[in-house]
């Protein structure tokens, strides 16, 4: 079975500081996908990045970024220039390339990592 | 707009009353799932649809029904609701039935509340 791990259950810095939040996950599959979502105080859940594991490019959106290592199995999320509006519940997910009928993970998410960013 | 809705928004009720949870989407979008998020657990698969008439259990199903008879409906049926089912539930899509490799879009989550 996959398993996703975010060992950081809260993070707190303040506003300007750089931030990684780390993602480990599990699986048997050569082929997979992995996402970040954002949740914040709102409650709804926010797609960020989806990421395949034949793609080990770094990504950067403005201020986020992502490493990817498959030799570590983890999937880092970096904010730099933390801000104030970063607050919220971020959660790291795996995802086995395809379904088959007959009870195979979907999507299986990390508990997740609240982050703080005080002003 | 494309949209995954969910009804009701909120909602407390009794042990034992059966409710449903609807959820909608309006982007013909094969695959649709129903989570349930507890604190410190984070979210975790009820069921999910690969396509119309195509249901299977994910993580966590006991007590949840889901019936797929149509392509934008997926409604969460409780039975015989618990109070260990008080919880924030959200539904999702996605574009492909037998990858959920695309993105996928949440509703903006029902609160339940099983006193």
């Amino acid at each position: 079975a996959q398993k996703v791990t975010q060992a950081q259950t809260e993070i707190s810095v303040v506003e300007k500081e750089d931030v990684t939040l780390d993602c480990v996950y599990e699986t048997r599959d050569t082929t997979y996908y992995l996402f970040w979502y954002k949740q914040p105080p709102s409650g709804e859940l926010v797609f960020l990045i989806r990421r395949n594991s034949f793609d080990e490019q770094n990504e950067i959106s403005g201020r986020y970024s992502w490493n990817f290592q498959k030799s570590t199995s983890s999937f880092n999320f970096t904010i730099t220039a933390s801000q104030v509006v970063d607050s919220a519940v971020y959660f790291c997910a795996l995802s086995e390339a395809f379904l088959l009928p007959g009870g195979a993970d979907g999507l299986t998410f990390g508990k997740g990592t609240h982050l703080i960013i005080q002003p | 707009e494309a949209q995954v809705t969910q009804n009701p928004r909120y909602l407390i009720t009794v042990t034992g009353k059966k409710l449903t949870v609807t959820c909608s989407q309006n982007m013909n979008h094969e695959y649709m799932s129903w989570y349930r998020q507890d604190p410190g657990l984070g979210l975790r698969q009820i069921y999910y649809s690969m396509n119309v008439e195509v249901t299977d259990k994910g993580d966590v199903p006991e007590g949840y029904k889901v019936s797929r008879k149509e392509k934008r409906n997926f409604p969460l049926i409780l039975e015989s609701p618990s109070p260990n089912q008080t919880s924030l539930y959200f539904c999702a899509s996605s574009l492909s039935g037998t990858a959920p490799t695309y993105e996928q879009y949440f509703g903006p989550g029902t609160r339940l509340t099983v006193t």
